[in-house]
């Protein structure tokens, strides 16, 4: 199985400030097709995860362009423009390269 | 608006085996565009995924999980379930159904809010 790790695991932030949260995969997750499948969910409190980022830079709908994706290979990182209140929750990276399907540890992040 | 809603006993005995169902709305479980999974989470833990089913009955589980795990599509009911067979307390959790993209399917992009399940006798 492919391992994903994530750095780091919790993550307090001022609002307005950046953040980043950097996402290793244990093999590379650049596909033949030339498309890489490196995927990035946000869990809020109380509720199931939601896409954020897909194929390590394309926001999804609805989702605002505060967040952003970058990386290739096996390192990737998710940057936050400036916190707000409502970024709060857990961040996992995921891989869809290989099965099983495998998603990193999670990095929660609050608010100072 | 897309909507799934997991449903199920919120409580299962050690050995017995775990019975889940995922009804879909507002839109069809039949579309060729979608697959349809399974993702688990223990208590205070991350996100574990269990397997996907397409429309046909085509499934694709977590190997270290397939000899217990059985995940079936009722297109006439719009539903899809996961059967998890001699579970253990390492099974309880929050089970989510969700929506995969056919062209990209680790995009999850509907979830339902999760169902809780313990093992426990």
């Amino acid at each position: 199985d492919i391992v994903m790790t994530q750095t780091p695991l919790s993550l307090s932030v001022t609002p307005g400030q950046p953040a980043s949260i950097s996402c290793k995969s244990s093999e590379s997750l650049l596909h033949s097709d030339g498309r890489t499948y490196l995927y990035w969910y946000l869990q809020k409190p109380g509720q199931p995860p939601h896409l954020l980022i897909y194929e390590v830079s394309n926001r999804f709908s609805g989702v605002t362009d505060r967040f952003s994706g970058s990386g290739s290979g096996t390192d990737f990182t998710l940057k936050i423009s400036r916190v707000e209140a409502e970024d709060v929750g857990v961040y996992y990276c995921m891989q869809s390269i290989q099965l099983p399907f495998t998603f990193g540890p999670g990095t929660k992040v609050d608010i100072k | 608006q897309l909507q799934l809603q997991e449903s199920g006993p919120g409580l299962v005995k050690p050995s017995e085996t775990l019975s889940l169902t995922c009804t879909v709305s507002g839109g069809s479980i039949s579309s060729s565009s979608y697959y349809w999974g399974w993702i688990r989470q223990p208590p205070g833990k991350g996100l574990e995924w269990i397997g996907t089913i397409y429309y046909s009955g085509s499934t694709h589980c977590d190997p270290s999980l397939k000899s217990r795990v059985a995940v079936s599509v009722d297109t006439s009911n719009n539903q899809f379930s996961l059967k998890l067979s001699s579970v253990t307390a390492a099974d309880t959790g929050v089970y989510y159904c969700a929506r995969q993209r056919v062209e990209n399917w680790g995009l999850f992009d509907y979830w339902g809010q999760g169902i809780l399940v313990t093992v426990s006798s």
